[in-house]
């Protein structure tokens, strides 16, 4: 069954460090991966993809992801946070070919500290 | 940027009532979902619709569970028999055929008492 996993419930950084926040997922085949951000009271935003290509993958709000096919990771990191980027951030998949469904991750709330 | 709309944004029901969530996605998407989201924590699939029939659900979405593209512009969600473990916030959601973006809405909170 595709799954991924976010390890860190909460990550806390200081504004305008870079972050990093973590997501690996299960294998088989060749996924699509996503990030997505969820702040309070609102639905979810889209903020970037990996469907193949460079690993390295640009998205909204200065946010990138590097994709790992031999870690099986997606990362996702910031050079420098800000306290707006405070928000809750979920890891999501999707496996093609017929299959509609994507699965998202637990999310990990990040805290920006001024 | 286009929405997703969900009405309404708060509905509060007693428990084996039936309730019928409502979202319009963004017009020119064929890609459905409904999701929910307890305590602002995961957020679970519940069921994918594609072409006026559903692509794939999860086990929570049993017997109770059903959706619905009444018009082509409405995408429902109906539970026949609410619980007190359906209580959680639903979120619908919309992608177009060749964009894998996923639209959300702003949710239902559903509270069953």
């Amino acid at each position: 069954a595709q799954s991924v996993a976010q390890p860190e419930d909460q990550v806390n950084v200081a504004e305008g460090n870079p972050l990093t926040v973590k997501c690996t997922y299960s294998v088989s085949g060749n996924p699509y991966l996503f990030w997505y951000v969820q702040y309070p009271n609102r639905g979810l935003q889209f903020l970037l993809k990996y469907i193949t290509g460079d690993n390295l993958v640009k998205g909204s709000y200065g946010f990138e992801a590097e994709f790992n096919k031999s870690q099986t990771s997606f990362h996702l990191k910031k050079p420098s946070a800000l306290v707006s980027d405070s928000a809750l951030y979920f890891c999501a998949v999707r496996w093609p070919g017929g299959y509609q469904k994507v699965t998202f991750g637990t999310g990990t709330k990040l805290q920006v500290i001024p | 940027e286009p929405e997703v709309t969900q009405t309404p944004s708060h509905q509060v029901t007693q428990m084996g009532q039936e309730v019928i969530l409502r979202c319009v996605p963004i017009s020119n998407h064929l890609y459905f979902y409904w999701y929910r989201q307890i305590l602002g924590q995961k957020v679970e699939f519940l069921v994918s619709f594609y072409n006026n029939e559903i692509s794939e659900k999860s086990e929570i979405f049993d017997d109770q569970f059903s959706v619905e593209r009444p018009d082509g512009s409405n995408f429902t969600l109906k539970i026949r028999s609410t619980k007190l473990e359906d209580s959680a916030m639903y979120f619908c959601a919309s992608r177009d055929r060749d964009n894998e973006k996923l639209f959300f809405g702003s949710g239902t909170q559903l509270s069953v008492l």
